[in-house]
């Protein structure tokens, strides 16, 4: 059974980089069935999708955040990673990890969720 | 961008009965629709995709139906454990777009 880990600093300054990595354990990341997700969710509120990778480095990104965001993939580790830059208080929010299917692309499984908080 | 709109905001009902939720897209997703269920704390759980597929280990009291732009979650014989926040999401365009709806809080009456 694949799971799902975020990981990472919880606190962040303005106009910093917050960087976050997912290990997937129980399955590979290089599987041809699914892509890799992060999703962020600010307190109180609803979900974001922010983007997606392929284990081949393909990257699919949210036009809101496309000039801030990046997403990239490390095969041997059977991670992958999320940079997001020039961070404000508007992106104070739990990140979520999650496995889009390829194809019916529902998120399934998702990781627990960590909190980031961006302050000085 | 697709929109999702939810409604409603909130649903108050009681336990041992039915609960209907529904979720508007701004264009067409055919069935490429998904349910999720979320408690305070947790992350979300897959609940429904393809509009009307239960996800692995999804109690049969959950069912979803609709296409295109009109989409129900309905939960029969509500238990206690079902009281949470619930979002739709539209995958059509996946890889390179997903939206979600803004929730339903489906509290206890």
């Amino acid at each position: 059974q694949v799971q799902l880990q975020e990981s990472g600093p919880g606190l962040v300054k303005p106009s910093e980089t917050l960087s976050l990595t997912c290990t997937v354990s129980g399955g590979s990341i290089s599987s041809s069935n699914y892509y890799w997700a992060w999703i962020r969710q600010p307190p109180g509120k609803g979900l974001e999708w922010i983007g997606n990778i392929y284990y081949s480095g393909s990257t699919y990104y949210n036009p809101s955040l496309t000039s801030r965001v990046t997403i990239s993939v490390d095969t041997s580790k059977n991670q992958f990673s999320l940079k997001l830059s020039s961070v404000t208080a508007a992106d104070t929010a739990v990140y979520y990890c999650a496995r889009p299917y390829y194809g019916e692309s529902r998120f399934d499984p998702w990781g627990r969720g960590t909190l980031v908080t961006v302050s000085s | 961008e697709i929109v999702m709109t939810q409604s409603p905001v909130t649903l108050s009902v009681s336990p041992g009965e039915r609960a209907t939720l529904s979720c508007r897209a701004s264009q067409s997703v055919s069935s490429n629709l998904a349910w999720y269920q979320q408690k305070p704390g947790q992350a979300p759980r897959l609940l429904i995709y393809g509009a009307s597929t239960r996800a692995t280990g999804i109690p049969a009291r959950f069912s979803g139906s609709g296409s295109g732009t009109e989409f129900t979650l309905s939960i029969s014989s509500l238990q206690s454990e079902d009281f949470a926040v619930y979002y739709c999401q539209q995958y059509t365009n996946w890889p390179s777009s997903y939206t979600f709806g803004q929730g339903t809080k489906l509290e206890i009456k």
